[in-house]
């Protein structure tokens, strides 16, 4: 089944914890992005990459980081997590050669707790 | 940077009622727009899209949007919902070139009986 995973679903830590939220599909998608989702602002967006080592910047990257190894691989980094880091994740992929133009394949979502 | 503004955070309406979610954007460039989806506890589906040609687009469920460059709308009709439309819906739109993607805040649309 052609689908975007994201583990964990849920999180709760605590504020400086380290923690990783792994994103991967398994449609050989080019673009991938991460987004946050809060009530009453919508998603945002975090970071995207345009293919593997190809990361930039999206609205709200501080406090984040990414990394692109490998095309089905998009992990988000929260080096020292704190609470206003306390969303909703989505992870979402688009098919090659077309960028954020088309239709973009979302995760399930990941929420997060920051204590 | 882009911005997307849904009027409505929340639109209550009767079942077979007709129904309007605004979405305007402030750029006039050339812009990509999208309605995407959201039900209770799950991700985001692509409802319809404009990249390019006819200003009107629908979707398979009785949806349909226009573009409206002079406005600078995008918005979202059916002209009778039903129980299962109630969801969240995301107004979204990304420039050609330009790989950022903006999303609105959202409008809830709930459905009576």
């Amino acid at each position: 089944e052609a689908q975007v995973t994201q583990n964990p679903r849920y999180l709760i830590t605590v504020t400086g914890k380290k923690l990783t939220v792994t994103c991967s599909q398994n449609m050989n998608h080019e673009y991938m992005s991460w987004y946050r989702q809060d009530p009453g602002l919508g998603l945002r967006q975090i970071y995207y990459s345009m293919n593997v080592e190809v990361t930039d910047k999206g609205d709200v990257p501080e406090g984040y980081k990414v990394s692109r190894k490998e095309k089905r691989n998009f992990p988000l980094i929260l080096e020292s997590p704190s609470p206003n880091q306390t969303s909703l994740y989505f992870c979402a992929s688009s098919p090659p050669g077309q960028g954020p133009y088309n239709e973009q394949f979302f995760g399930p979502g990941t929420r997060l707790t920051v204590l | 940077a882009q911005s997307v503004t849904q009027l409505d955070s929340q639109v209550p309406v009767f079942e077979e009622a007709p129904v309007e979610l605004r979405c305007n954007y402030s750029s006039s460039v050339s812009v990509y727009l999208f309605w995407y989806v959201q039900y209770p506890n799950q991700g985001l589906q692509l409802l319809l899209k404009y990249l390019s040609g006819s200003t009107l687009v629908e979707s398979i469920n009785g949806f349909e949007a226009e573009f409206n460059k002079s406005q600078t709308s995008f918005h979202l009709r059916k002209p009778s919902v039903h129980i299962s439309d109630t969801a969240e819906y995301f107004c979204a739109v990304s420039r050609y070139n330009f790989n950022k993607f903006y999303f609105g805040s959202g409008t809830k649309l709930n459905v009576k009986p």
